[in-house]
């Protein structure tokens, strides 16, 4: 199975704030590689897919970059909506993986 | 419009089973894989299992090999999750997602509402 290591797990930042989050694959996986957006109780939500294509009414201060095994989501500048979790996710194996997850709190 | 609805979730006691139904419509449901993602308390998304768009191809992640089966019926536009020697650490709201291809390492694109399966 291809592992997916995010960092970090959590992030403390303030509205406004720019911020980064990594993701690391255990192998090659090209540019199969999603985003997503979860809040409590509710199916994760798709933000960007084949690592950079911002999925269809996204705001567009989130990005997303890298290719190979190494893979950055953006936020340009936090809003209070943003204070969730995000996952990435691996699809280029026969059963895509998610990484574990990094939960951005407000400081 | 594309939906995913599962049926099948509620409680159960350790070393039981229980099976979860999903049905897509809006759809030509044999040309896409369909998956199943749980989501534990407390846990981020664990992809269970995936089955290619014709039935022929499937794939459990490790920690369900050997104790759930995935199966789909095309003509019925249904693809079956069954869960046997269930574990409390089974406990999760379970996904079943429609893939964008049909292999089954297909990206999910559309998610059903999620069915609780409760192993205590």
């Amino acid at each position: 199975d291809i592992q997916m290591t995010q960092s970090p797990s959590t992030l403390s930042a303030s509205v406004g704030d720019r911020v980064t989050i990594t993701c690391r694959a255990s192998q090659n996986i090209n540019t199969w590689l999603a985003w997503y957006q979860q809040r409590p109780g509710k199916a994760p939500k798709l933000l960007i897919s084949e690592a950079s294509n911002l999925e269809s009414g996204v705001p567009s201060r989130f990005s997303g970059s890298g290719s190979g095994t190494e893979f950055t989501l953006t936020i340009s500048s936090l809003q209070p909506d943003d204070f969730v979790t995000y996952y990435c996710q691996q699809y280029n194996s026969d059963l895509y993986t998610f990484g574990q997850g990094t939960k951005l709190e407000i400081k | 419009e594309v939906q995913v609805v599962e049926s099948g979730g509620g409680l159960v006691q350790p070393g039981g089973s229980l099976r979860l139904s999903c049905e897509g419509s809006g759809f030509t449901f044999s040309r896409y894989a369909m998956s199943w993602v749980r989501l534990a308390p407390g846990k981020g998304p664990e992809s269970v299992a995936a089955i290619s768009g014709s039935g022929g191809i499937t794939h459990l992640a490790d920690s369900v090999k050997g104790r759930f089966t995935l199966s789909r019926d095309n003509s019925k536009n249904i693809v079956y999750l069954q869960m046997s020697r269930l574990r409390v650490d089974d406990t999760a709201v379970y996904y079943c997602a429609k893939g964008q291809l049909s292999g089954s390492g297909s990206r999910p694109d559309y998610w059903g509402q999620g069915a609780l399966v409760t192993v205590s």
